[in-house]
């Protein structure tokens, strides 16, 4: 049981690139979030979704985009890479079950935008 | 939407004391409140709650007050260790629906053998 699965752990883009992150989850979880960290700021809900399928906007989505085609599976791509978006991305997910709100989280994907 | 703000941003403490991280929050509908603990490099880990139908809630060296009328709920670890070093994060849920959960900007603490 790995539960929150990131890949990759670390990447280094040049402005314009784009490139996906990968978060999967074995704990048959619905509700899966991709958060940002950036220091003193907190964690900041980039997109989630709540079953198969759907997706929805956070705080701060510009410049990314998601999609959720698997249960387990929640990918995040970033289309065009600016400097800006160099971060510690978390990956998280919950079972969605009223009365069990914990949040289980993925290693992160240290990202940097040159 | 929910606004949650924590404090102090950073906070030092002598080994064996004790430490108070408080957050309040916007909105009177949330109803769970969740703190996190972030070791350096690590990924954020649960480690209490507290629901709205409780005022304390305590687990070893660690509690959690909530007043709702306030919007207002802390943390308190006593007798504190230097493995309590870490980024604290507050946040707040109203349960049911998509559970969107709004963290407060953290609160690193620090604690000097």
């Amino acid at each position: 049981n790995a539960g929150v699965t990131q890949t990759p752990k670390f990447r280094v883009l040049k402005t314009g690139q784009s490139m996906t992150l990968l978060c999967a989850q074995d704990m048959n979880h619905e509700y899966m979030y991709w958060y940002r960290q950036d220091p003193g700021m907190g964690l900041r809900l980039i997109h989630y979704s709540v079953g198969e399928g759907t997706t929805a906007k956070g705080e701060v989505p510009d410049g990314y985009n998601v999609s959720r085609l698997k249960k387990q599976n929640f990918l995040l791509g970033l289309e065009s890479a600016a400097p800006s978006q160099t971060s510690v991305y978390f990956c998280a997910s919950s079972s969605g079950q009223t009365g069990a709100n914990v949040l289980t989280f993925g290693a992160g994907s240290r990202l940097t935008v040159l | 939407g929910e606004n949650v703000e924590q404090h102090p941003s950073t906070l030092s403490v002598q080994e064996g004391d004790s430490a108070v991280i408080k957050c309040t929050y916007s909105d009177s509908a949330s109803n769970y409140f969740p703190w996190y603990k972030q070791e350096l490099g690590k990924r954020p880990q649960l480690i209490i709650d507290i629901r709205s139908n409780v005022g304390e809630k305590k687990d070893q060296r660690i509690a959690v007050t909530l007043n709702k009328t306030a919007k207002h709920f802390s943390l308190h670890i006593t007798e504190t260790q230097p493995e309590d070093s870490a980024v604290y994060f507050c946040a707040a849920l109203l349960s049911g629906g998509y559970q969107k959960v709004t963290f407060g900007t953290g609160t690193k603490l620090q604690v000097i053998p």
